[in-house]
């Protein structure tokens, strides 16, 4: 039972550098998502997709992309890296809707 | 502006009493309301959840109490057990208004500590 698998689970990039945090769920969910955890912040909804091909913005989207090609895969892409998104990034996914979400274990990043 | 407030970022509790957090919201349009358990290095687990036409739910040792109008939730957890030390977040939902409304929106969460 993999449920929401999250790589890498720790990276540091540069200013600038662009990379792509991977989200994979073995559930069948149509419904996944990404948050970013901050200090004192709570969780704070980046994208968020509804089924293959969708995708729409959450409340913090700047600086990210995000595609869903298959059921399965919802990638996070940071375009261009800023000291601001320096955080812990979960993907999460729901069978039909964003009620009671199955979390990754996060990626923690670290922009330099 | 927050939708979602946890007002109390840390709590400590003896082990064998009641913990008690507390979530209020702003937002009217909100209909379903959860609590996720949170343990260090790990991503969120859903714990319980609650619609607004009922108000209270039951779960083993969670209950989570919904009062609309004064637009107030709370969990219980009767008796604690020092497993259950954790960060404790609350969500919420516009449910039927489907869209970007239906996402969760999250308070900044509550440490709970159960001492031994």
């Amino acid at each position: 039972n993999a449920g929401v698998t999250q790589t890498p689970k720790f990276q540091v990039l540069k200013t600038g550098q662009s990379m792509t945090l991977q989200c994979a769920q073995d559930m069948n969910h149509e419904y996944m998502s990404w948050y970013r955890q901050d200090p004192g912040m709570g969780l704070r909804l980046i994208h968020y997709s509804v089924g293959a091909g969708i995708t729409d913005q959450g409340e913090v989207p700047n600086g990210y992309n995000v595609s869903r090609s298959t059921t399965e895969d919802f990638p996070l892409r940071l375009l261009s890296a800023a000291p601001s998104q320096t955080s812990v990034y979960f993907c999460a996914s729901g069978p039909t809707g964003p009620q009671k979400l199955f979390f990754g274990s996060g990626t923690q990043l670290s922009v330099l | 502006d927050q939708q979602v407030k946890q007002n109390s970022p840390s709590l400590s509790v003896q082990e064998g009493r009641i913990s008690i957090l507390n979530c209020d919201y702003t937002n009217s349009m909100f209909d379903y309301f959860l609590w996720y358990k949170k343990y260090p290095a790990e991503g969120p687990t859903f714990l319980i959840s609650i619609s607004s036409i009922k108000d209270k739910n039951e779960d083993g040792r969670f209950t989570v109490f919904l009062n609309k109008s004064a637009k107030h939730l709370s969990l219980h957890i009767v008796p604690s057990q020092p497993g259950d030390s954790a960060v404790y977040f609350c969500a919420a939902s516009a449910l039927k208004y489907g869209g970007s409304q239906g996402n969760l929106i999250f308070g900044k969460g509550t440490k709970l500590s159960v001492k031994p």
